[in-house]
């Protein structure tokens, strides 16, 4: 078991440019949730799908942030016409349907210039 | 408003100590409570939770404390070491809801 898997795990980006972030949940997990963490707001909730529907989207900013899940291993984040604000470690973590636990990927640390 | 609440940033024990970290939660639906450890630079991992049928869960050294009635839970660790340094988040939920909400988190230092 690979445990979650998110790609790239560094990316650099210059302001107003496309950042688009891949994870691929543990195999059988139904529930993918993307966060973002910075050292100010520390883990904030983004959004989360189960069984690919997307469930909850409310931590989402309204403008330039968008999430989908195209099938059941791998769900992506893109940023478009990145700021620095977007500068952080973005998480994504996947839990068995009906479980509690959720397992957490190593991030991808986005840095916007 | 926010769902769950640390209102310790941050504590230091010395080495063997007990401690105790605490957490409040607004919705007294939830019935599920979990602790979360994160390392710098790591991802949170689960280090105990428990459901709302019992009040106490004991894992070697850390143990939960659930008060339902006052909406509070807490972590409370023994003969603490310096590898237990690390920031805790707390984390309530619903069962069958797959969101669960953390807390801001309680970096915890344990000097030697």
């Amino acid at each position: 078991n690979a445990g979650v898997i998110q790609t790239p795990r560094h990316k650099v980006t210059g302001k107003g440019q496309e950042a688009t972030l891949w994870c691929e949940p543990i195999s059988g997990h139904s529930a993918v949730f993307w966060y973002r963490q910075t050292i100010v707001q520390g883990l904030e909730f983004l959004t989360y799908f189960r069984n690919q529907a997307p469930i909850d989207d409310s931590g989402m900013p309204k403008e330039r942030f968008s999430a989908q899940m195209p099938n059941q291993s791998h769900s992506t984040l893109k940023i478009q016409s990145t700021q620095p604000q977007d500068s952080a470690v973005y998480l994504c973590a996947s839990r068995v349907g009906g479980g509690d636990e959720q397992y957490f990927g190593p991030g991808t640390r986005l840095t916007v210039l | 408003g926010q769902q769950v609440k640390q209102s310790s940033p941050s504590l230091t024990v010395q080495e063997g100590g007990i401690l105790i970290l605490n957490c409040d939660y607004e919705n007294d639906m939830f019935d599920y409570f979990a602790w979360y450890k994160k390392y710098p630079d790591n991802s949170p991992t689960l280090l105990i939770s428990v459901r709302s049928n019992v009040d106490k869960r004991e894992d070697g050294r850390f143990t939960v404390f659930l008060n339902k009635s006052g909406k509070h839970f807490s972590l409370h660790i023994t003969a603490s070491q310096p590898e237990d340094t690390a920031v805790y988040l707390c984390a309530a939920g619903r069962n069958n809801n797959n969101r669960i909400f953390f807390g801001d988190g309680t970096q915890l230092v344990v000097k030697p």
